[in-house]
């Protein structure tokens, strides 16, 4: 069985600092996906990464696939009390099939 | 634009009880999933259906059953609802050749 490994488990900053997550496996991904879920609802999609080395930014958020596309990060700069939630990595196996396995989430809270 | 909704977002069986969660999708996705989310154990996939017609099962089947009515509809029947299936359910849909999921808000069921 693939697994997906996040750490931190939780979380708790000042608003204003920096902070970096991490999702590692023994397995290779074709892809890997980060949704960020709020208490109540869904988790929404954030961003996917596909090449092995690739870093995608989204505002105050970067994203980046390991070279062997077994591990990413998510790092976020000057942490908001709005970016306080669950972040999942998830990850496809077998390209083209979409099964994705998610790891067990790190649990962010950024205190104003 | 609903996106992903599910039905109901709450309940509460009795232990041998049966019930069915529906989810709906309005993008015309071809692939569906149904999630479930325990504490310290992420989102493990119970059913998928890679287009209308089909449907497979993912990590943790046991005890459910799903039917993917048309391509908009994909429900999950629990037969004789048991504790060990008090969890919140998430129904997902993708479309060909995007790699990420859309999320419904989930369905929080308690079996006592």
């Amino acid at each position: 069985t693939q697994l997906l490994e996040q750490s931190p488990q939780f979380l708790s900053i000042q608003e204003g600092e920096n902070l970096t997550v991490y999702c590692n496996s023994s397995s290779v991904f074709s892809s890997l996906q980060w949704y960020r879920q709020e208490p109540g609802e869904g988790p929404v999609l954030l961003v996917t990464v596909v090449t092995g080395g690739e870093v995608k930014k989204l505002k105050r958020l970067t994203f980046q696939f390991g070279d062997a596309r077994k591990d990413s990060s998510l790092h976020i700069t000057a942490a908001q009390p709005g970016d306080t939630g669950l972040y999942l990595c998830a990850g496809d196996p077998s390209a083209g099939t979409y099964k994705y396995i998610f790891g067990t989430g790190t649990r962010l809270k950024v205190l104003a | 634009n609903a996106g992903v909704t599910q039905n109901p977002k709450f309940q509460v069986l009795k232990t041998g009880q049966s019930m069915t969660l529906q989810c709906a999708q309005d993008m015309n996705h071809n692939s569906m999933y149904w999630y479930r989310q325990d504490p310290g154990m992420g989102l493990r996939l119970i059913y998928y259906s890679a287009s209308e017609g089909t449907t497979d099962k993912g990590e943790v089947p046991n005890g459910y059953n799903v039917s993917r009515l048309n391509k908009r509809e994909f429900s999950l029947r629990l037969e004789s609802a048991a504790p060990s299936q008090t969890s919140v359910y998430f129904c997902a849909s993708s479309r060909q050749g995007f790699r990420g999921y859309t999320f419904g808000s989930g369905t929080r069921l308690t079996v006592v």
